[in-house]
């Protein structure tokens, strides 16, 4: 398996300011990493696939100048919620996967909370 | 349609019931599928992943039918620390998981 690090596993924040949530993979090399949003009660969603060394690749109707991902190693890939609003309060987590079609190593998530 | 649709539940067993949990997916082309289990705030666990033929793991049994689009979970002699929410995940091109359905085991 895969060990992913994610910090913070909570912050609160006031509303129109930046936050950022960092993902280490520890023990892999990770090209490609995922960054997921659940609101409770609901499924995890994909927001975005983060690249290293490239653009991070974005699903529909996630803004990706609000969701800012920088994948600069592959042990690191970084969400920055910019602008934060109360509607933005969730549930971040990330993860990677060791392989084509294989499971999904999660980080511990991240609970953000815009007052 | 749903992706994967799953029903939210609750489940209120007594230790040592047997529960199942059922799953459906629109995707036809998926290829690999996944039980995953999440306590309240926190992440994802995966419990068990799921192949044709089926597969056992101590109290869990997992099965999948293709021709259906149909996962599903048995867990045998509940205890009380298999309380939680159980994510049904499937992958195709990417995952996709279901709202998951909870689990609650009484005394």
């Amino acid at each position: 398996g895969a060990v992913v690090s994610q910090h913070p596993s909570w912050v609160i924040c006031k509303s129109g300011t930046s936050v950022k949530i960092e993902c280490r993979s520890l023990d892999f090399q990770a090209t490609t990493m995922f960054w997921y949003r659940q609101f409770p009660k609901q499924s995890l969603m994909l927001m975005a696939t983060s690249n290293e060394g490239s653009k991070a690749t974005y699903e529909q109707g996630v803004e990706k100048d609000k969701f800012l991902i920088n994948h600069a190693s592959l042990t690191l890939s970084t969400l920055t919620v910019t602008s934060a609003h109360p509607e933005d309060s969730s549930f971040y987590i990330c993860s990677l996967e060791t392989g084509e079609n294989t499971e999904a190593f999660f980080g511990q998530g991240t609970r953000l909370t815009v007052v | 349609r749903k992706e994967v649709e799953q029903d939210p539940g609750p489940f209120n067993v007594p230790e040592g019931a047997t529960v199942a949990f059922n799953c459906t997916y629109s995707n036809s082309a998926s290829q690999s599928f996944f039980w995953y289990r999440q306590d309240c705030r926190k992440e994802p666990k995966l419990l068990m992943s799921v192949y044709s033929s089926g597969n056992e793991d101590g109290r869990f049994t997992a099965q999948l039918n293709r021709a259906s689009q149909y996962i599903s979970l048995l867990i045998r002699d509940s205890k009380l620390s298999d309380s939680a929410t159980y994510l049904c995940v499937v992958n195709g091109d990417k995952l996709i998981f279901g709202t998951g359905t909870r689990l609650q085991v009484f005394p």
